[in-house]
Parts: structure tokens; C-alpha cells; sequence
């Protein structure tokens, strides 16, 4: 049973342009979520996060937004650029969860030149 | 960067013997956590430890143990390797829980192949 789910596998985009990643989650207890960024051969590196009192969070280029009714995030990119091409993750948690963190698939973004 | 270290950094071993993974922090976390990575799964959970000598299961816990003797350091131990354990293995640190402090840190991987 896959509580956190990144439906789309890949994602290609133009540089300078905006990129959209997605994710949807099932679970009504969780209160944050995370965007982790991962390229070859290294571990994830953490991107930005978004509570769930808030639905919007905003860092530089990244802005994370938040559809709690949805039960749907998502993770704009503006603009996009070549160096952002990696696996992105979604992750959410509970509070009463120990700070556990349940993954979504991923989706590996490609930025063209 | 977050001070973890994974060893060894690749492994290749046979199926049926014994395989340990060590995860060292200099960050003075309490948490820690394994992971394993697998395509079309995104990463999973096998162990976590909220506290020298405290650890729970996670998802994926089955064939695996783990033991933290240590603040520092979190040992992952395959008693028996199956070739279904060959994956990409990470170990995380964060500082607990609450707002600012759910962030988990990784380390560089373990890419263990079961032949």
C-alpha cells in the first residue's frame, strides 16, 4: 500500500522553463512533507519542506505548495536549469511517527539545454 | 555538508554469508535510520534508532537486524544475504521531531550486490 506516490516515472523540460513534479499521498495524518533531490551515485540531499498549517513555501528558484483536501503537493522549479536534472523525491511524516519518513517512487527530471 | 560516512562504500558477496554495513555521524544526531533503494520503489525503511540501544522495524525489516552502540554510529547487519537484498542501501540522521527538525540527512550509500 503505497501511502506517498509520484505518478510520473520521468519528466523532460526546456531550459528556462518551468518544471512541475508531483506528488499525491494518502495517509490524512501526515503534517509534513519533504522535497529531496538526488543525483547518481550520491545520496539524497534535502530541498525544501512545507508544514502543513502552511500551503506554500517558497526558497529561491523551489516553491513547494500544498492541496491538503487534495491530499496533493507539488514542486515548481522556474526557471529550470541543466544542473537541476536528478531523482526528486516527495516524503511526508507524522508527528506521532517518530520522524519517520515514507518516500514516494521518485521522478527523474531531464533539463535540455 | 552533514557529517555521515557509509562503509564499505560497494560490497560484493555471496548468497548465505553474513554482511555489515557500518553509518557513522559526527553530528551528534539522536536519530538514525537505514534505507534501502530499489527502482519502482523509491526508498524504504528497514531500521531506524531513536536513541543508543532504542531501535524499531520499519517497512522492509525482514532479513535485516541492526544494533547502535554508540550516538555515532548505526550497524546494519545481513545474517544471511539473499540475492533479493542487492540494492543501494543509505543511512540518514536527523535531530528528532518538530517543526525544523524532521529533516533527515544522507549519507553516500552502500551499493551491496548478493551473487
Amino acid at each position: 500500500d503505497q501511502q506517498v506516490k509520484q505518478n510520473s516515472p520521468s519528466l523532460s523540460v526546456q531550459e528556462g522553463r518551468i518544471s512541475i513534479l508531483n506528488c499525491d499521498y494518502t495517509n490524512s495524518m501526515f503534517d509534513y512533507f519533504l522535497w529531496y533531490k538526488k543525483y547518481p551515485a550520491e545520496g539524497p540531499t534535502f530541498l525544501i519542506s512545507i508544514s502543513s498549517i502552511k500551503d506554500k513555501n517558497e526558497d529561491g528558484r523551489f516553491t513547494v505548495f500544498l492541496n491538503k483536501s487534495a491530499k496533493h503537493l507539488s514542486l515548481h522549479i522556474v526557471p529550470s536549469q541543466p544542473g537541476d536534472s536528478a531523482v526528486y523525491f516527495c516524503a511526508a511524516s507524522a508527528r506521532s511517527n517518530t520522524g519517520k519518513l515514507i518516500f514516494g517512487q521518485g521522478t527523474t527530471l531531464q533539463v535540455k539545454p | 555538508d552533514a557529517g555521515i560516512t557509509q562503509s564499505p562504500r560497494h560490497k560484493v558477496t555471496e548468497t548465505g554469508t553474513p554482511v555489515t554495513l557500518r553509518c557513522h555521524q559526527t553530528e551528534n544526531h539522536r536519530y538514525m535510520y537505514w534505507y534501502r533503494q530499489d527502482p519502482g520503489h523509491g526508498l524504504r525503511l528497514i531500521h531506524y534508532s531513536y536513541g543508543v540501544k532504542d531501535t524499531d522495524k520499519g517497512e522492509v525489516s525482514d532479513g535485516y537486524s541492526v544494533s547502535r552502540s554508540k550516538t555515532e554510529d548505526f550497524l546494519l547487519t545481513l545474517e544471511s544475504a539473499t540475492s533479493s537484498q542487492t540494492s543501494v542501501y543509505f543511512c540518514a540522521i536527523s535531530e528528532g521531531r518538530g517543526l525544523g527538525k524532521n529533516e533527515q540527512f544522507f549519507g553516500p550509500g552502500t551499493r551491496l550486490t548478493v551473487l
